[in-house]
């Protein structure tokens, strides 16, 4: 079964860097979103993107985050400069159409000292 | 605003017990709801859903109705195995938007042989 794939499983960072989170989502979805877990809290929505614009972003995606689909294959969170609390899970997803079931990422766990 | 509560973990039952884990929601509107699985190095997994009050979700032997009078639901499943242990998650959608789920925080279910 096609699968949503996420790279780095884990990334540490020193804060005030910049990192980037990559997504492989699956080919012939069209619907892009991200979602973050902070350690002992709920999974949140950040943003979703479609057509190669944002659609919908949460109160949590202020300026410091950035989105991209790069190419055909990727999709990317970009944190430009990165926060102690920006430490947590983040799951990326997809969907072939906006309201069919979203196929998660195993995350990546981002770690900022 | 929108939010679910599910019960709090660990669970911990021994193979072939009944399994309930609690969740209730807050929402305006007809939400739709989910049961979400994580199970260990893996992504979020959709296990069920129901779009309407009444209707069940069933998946792999695991059951929850839509009880608008009590806002709730519950996720069961009669006889659990080892291959159960998992993170189970429930979620709401509005009408409209299946892809922006707010999530309870997840109970972390284990199963002893």
């Amino acid at each position: 079964e096609p699968e949503v794939t996420q790279t780095p499983s884990h990334q540490v960072t020193q804060m005030g860097q910049e990192v980037i989170l990559r997504c492989v989502p699956i080919s012939n979805h069209l619907y892009f979103y991200w979602y973050r877990q902070i350690l002992g809290q709920k999974v949140e929505f950040l943003v979703s993107f479609y057509n190669n614009e944002i659609s919908e972003k949460s109160e949590i995606f202020d300026d410091q985050f950035s989105v991209e689909r790069p190419d055909g294959s990727n999709f990317t969170l970009k944190i430009r400069s990165t926060k102690l609390e920006d430490s947590a899970m983040y799951f990326c997803a997809s969907s072939d159409l906006e309201d069919s079931p979203l196929h998660f990422g195993n995350g990546t766990r981002l770690t900022v000292t | 605003g929108d939010s679910v509560t599910q019960m709090e973990g660990p669970v911990t039952l021994s193979e072939e017990a009944f399994l309930t884990i609690n969740c209730t929601y807050t929402a305006t509107g007809y939400p739709s709801l989910f049961w979400y699985v994580q199970y260990p190095g893996e992504g979020l997994q959709l296990l069920l859903k129901a779009t309407k009050a009444d209707d069940k979700g069933s998946n792999k032997g695991f059951e929850a109705t839509y009880r608008k009078e009590t806002t709730s639901f519950h996720l069961e499943k009669g006889s659990v195995q080892v291959s159960d242990s998992a993170v189970y998650f429930c979620a709401l959608s509005k009408v409209g938007s299946n892809y922006k789920l707010t999530f309870g925080k997840g109970t972390l279910l284990t199963v002893n042989p």
